[in-house]
């Protein structure tokens, strides 16, 4: 059973605007991930945000985490053709030994 | 640096036949872990390894075994290939668990089970 769920699972916007994604997930977690997947790639790590972090940036990614809600987002300001890709999240459980990954929001830059 | 690398790249086999994916990764990790991606159900993880010698299982471990002899190295075995077992394989390395754990993945490796 798959601890994230990212929404929406396609997402298509033109070059220059904002792209947000969302992940929910269902038990306590250690910390957050958002992964990037190119297609016939494997996946690349984008940013990390702990259980006790409301808000975290990396350039142009912007990424938010409430727990009461147990969830997630995930922003790319200034969208660029190069972002086209699918976004997984991955939740680290508390007491888990591995990290769970969602089934991503594939994600369409139009130029 | 290399970072993980997976070979094969691509692969067909027949039902039935065996074959073994290699995943090295020379940034001196402990843990390293196999997931399988599939259309519409994202990575699930097969077998993981906490560290030389070790392997557990993971979310789908039936059907491979694994085997981590040396740090560097995980071995993911297919002793009797299905056609259900056709997907794309990854296998990834971190430093350690917990608060900083950071997952490095390999390109992939495409099997194809007819």
């Amino acid at each position: 059973s798959q601890q994230g769920e990212e929404d929406p699972q396609a997402l298509s916007i033109q070059e220059g605007e904002n792209a947000t994604m969302n992940c929910s997930y269902k038990t306590s977690i250690n910390n957050l991930q958002w992964y990037r997947q190119n297609s016939g790639r494997g996946l690349v790590h984008l940013i990390l945000i702990r259980s006790n972090e409301r808000e975290k940036h990396s350039g142009r990614l912007r990424v938010t985490l409430d727990t009461s809600k147990k969830s997630s987002s995930l922003l790319i300001t200034a969208s660029r053709a190069a972002d086209t890709a699918s976004y997984f999240c991955a939740t680290d459980a508390k007491g888990a030994q591995k990290l769970v990954f969602g089934q991503g929001t594939r994600l369409t830059i139009n130029p | 640096n290399a970072g993980v690398t997976q070979t094969p790249k691509f692969r067909v086999l027949k039902t039935g036949q065996s074959m073994t994916l290699l995943c090295a990764q020379d940034m001196n990790h402990e843990y390293m872990y196999w997931y399988r991606q599939d259309p519409g159900m994202g990575l699930r993880l097969i077998h993981y390894s906490v560290g030389e010698g070790t392997t557990a299982k993971g979310e789908v471990p039936d059907g491979y075994n694994v085997s981590r002899l040396k740090k560097q190295n995980f071995l993911l075995g297919l002793e009797s290939a299905a056609p259900s077992q056709t997907s794309v394989y990854f296998c990834a390395s971190s430093s350690h668990r917990g608060d900083n754990e950071k997952l490095f993945f390999g390109s992939g490796t495409q099997l194809s089970v007819l």
